[in-house]
C-alpha cells in the first residue's frame, strides 16, 4: 500500500524558514517523481513545485509564486522528499501535501495527509 | 484567482447526475488530454478520481465519467450517492513553463 506521511510544519515567523519532510511507502521511491501541493485555509489547491527521479536528472521545477524561497530534494536511500521554506511570507500560510506524480499520466495519483504550515508573528 | 474556472457550488438529489465544468484556456486544457479530477472531503487529502480527461483509477466507481470539450473538461457523477458530498477540484497540465494549475474547486452537496 502506497503511503505518504509529511512532518515538519508548525508556526512560523514571516521571514524565518522550514523544512517539510514526505516520508514514502509501498513503492520503489526512487523511480517517481514527488511533488508538494498546498491548500491554503478555506480556499483551493496550488502546485508548488516537484522533483524528477533521478532517472530523469533529479531536477526541479516551481510556481512562481515560491521560486528561489522554495527548494524541494529528495533521499532516495531514506525513501524521504524534502520541502525547504525559505523568506516564508503570511500568504505562504496553508497544508502542505506531498504527492507521488506520474509524469506519463501528468498526475499525482497518490496523496499524503497533509502537514499544517502557519506564518504568523 | 484559480487558473482554471469551475462553479463554487452544484447540488443533487441522491439518485441524480450532476455535472461540474472546469473551463481553463488553450494553454492548458485545451492543449493536452491531461486532466485530472480529485475528490476531497472535509479534513481529508484530495483523491485522484479521474485522468487524462476521462479515465478512472483502479478501485473509483463507474458512476464517474469525465471529458472534454475544447477548453472546457467536465466531471459527471451519476447515480448520486451521499458520500459523494465533497469537494471537487480538476487539475490540467499546462506545459514545461506552468506545469500544472487547479480549478478553485466546487463544493457538491446531495440533497
Amino acid at each position: 500500500e502506497v503511503q505518504l506521511v509529511e512532518s515538519g510544519g508548525g508556526l512560523v515567523q514571516p521571514g524565518r524558514s522550514l523544512r517539510l519532510s514526505c516520508t514514502a511507502s509501498g513503492f520503489t521511491f526512487g523511480d517517481y517523481a514527488m511533488s508538494w501541493v498546498r491548500q491554503a485555509p478555506g480556499k483551493g489547491l496550488e502546485w508548488v513545485g516537484f522533483i524528477r527521479s533521478k532517472a530523469y536528472g533529479g531536477t526541479t521545477e516551481y510556481a512562481a509564486s515560491v521560486k528561489g524561497r522554495f527548494t524541494i530534494s529528495r533521499d532516495d536511500s531514506k525513501s524521504i522528499a524534502y520541502l525547504q521554506m525559505n523568506s516564508l511570507k503570511t500568504e505562504d500560510t496553508a497544508v502542505y501535501y506531498c504527492t507521488r506524480v506520474n509524469l506519463l499520466l501528468e498526475t499525482f495519483d497518490y496523496w499524503g495527509q497533509g502537514t499544517l504550515v502557519t506564518v504568523s508573528s | 484567482q484559480s487558473a482554471l474556472t469551475q462553479p463554487a457550488s452544484v447540488s443533487g438529489s441522491p439518485g441524480q447526475s450532476i455535472t461540474i465544468s472546469c473551463t481553463g484556456t488553450s494553454s492548458d486544457v485545451g492543449s493536452y488530454n491531461l486532466v485530472s479530477w480529485y475528490q476531497q472531503h472535509p479534513g481529508k487529502a484530495p483523491k485522484l478520481m479521474i485522468y487524462e480527461v476521462s479515465k478512472r483509477p483502479s478501485g473509483v466507481s463507474n458512476r464517474f465519467s469525465g471529458s472534454k470539450s475544447g477548453n472546457t473538461a467536465s466531471l459527471t457523477i451519476s447515480g448520486l450517492q451521499a458520500e459523494d458530498e465533497a469537494d471537487y477540484y480538476c487539475c490540467s497540465y499546462a506545459g514545461s513553463s506552468t506545469f500544472w494549475v487547479f480549478g478553485g474547486g466546487t463544493k457538491l452537496t446531495v440533497l
